[in-house]
């Protein structure tokens, strides 16, 4: 069965030091693999995506994600954290042969100025 | 352009009642999703409608639930003597495309707030 999992229920950073959000998944086929983001009273919005190609996929608002096949793992990252990325962030996956995605919990990311 | 709209944006309503939330996605959109988000949770597929195909219902959680998408546009939700477990957010989504399209990404609406008392 499909799964994701987000370790995390929060992830407390400084401004400007770099951050990681962990992401880690299981499914049967070829992982398609998202990240979106929900900011306080807004709705869900599309950070970036990994289907084939470079494990490094870039994203919206200075986001950047790594597929590890190994650890079957998509970790979210950027390398300078500003306040107002505080959100809460949800990892995703499906395989090939599904159009459903299957989302992780969520994971809450506070960054203290 | 404008974005997928959803409504009410909250709903109070009293155990046993029945609700409607509504959906508009966005224009030419003919894939919509239909989820729930409860607190501290993920989102909760519960159903998919794919241009005039049969809509793929397998995530409602009970016969209470139902749903319909008219002119292949707007969505209806339909929640029947509601109960305390079904209070949460319930989003809905569209993408341009339906299965051939299952790696674009999902626009949301700001979701409706489902209060039961």
């Amino acid at each position: 069965a499909q799964s994701v999992a987000q370790p995390e229920d929060q992830v407390n950073v400084a401004e400007g030091n770099p951050l990681t959000v962990k992401c880690t998944y299981s499914v049967s086929g070829n992982p398609y693999l998202f990240w979106y983001v929900q900011y306080p009273n807004r709705g869900l919005q599309f950070l970036l995506k990994y289907i084939t190609g470079d494990n490094l996929v870039k994203g919206s608002y200075g986001f950047e994600a790594e597929f590890n096949k190994s650890q079957t793992s998509f970790h979210l990252k950027k390398p300078s954290a500003l306040v107002s990325d505080s959100a809460l962030y949800f990892c995703a996956v499906r395989d090939g042969s599904n159009y459903q995605l299957i989302w992780g919990a969520g994971t809450k990311l506070i960054i203290k100025p | 352009g404008a974005g997928v709209s959803q409504s009410p944006s909250n709903k109070v309503t009293e155990k046993g009642k029945d609700v409607e939330l509504r959906c508009d996605p966005i224009s030419g959109h003919t894939a919509l999703y239909w989820y729930r988000q409860s607190l501290g949770q993920g989102l909760e597929f519960l159903i998919y409608f794919q241009g005039n195909s049969a809509p793929d219902k397998s995530g409602l959680p009970s016969d209470r639930f139902s749903a319909e998408r008219t002119g292949g546009s707007v969505s209806t939700l339909t929640i029947q003597r509601t109960q305390q477990e079904d209070s949460a957010v319930y989003l809905c989504a569209s993408t341009p495309r339906g299965v051939a399209g299952g790696l674009d990404e999902q626009f949301f609406g700001p979701g409706t707030r489902l209060t039961v008392l």
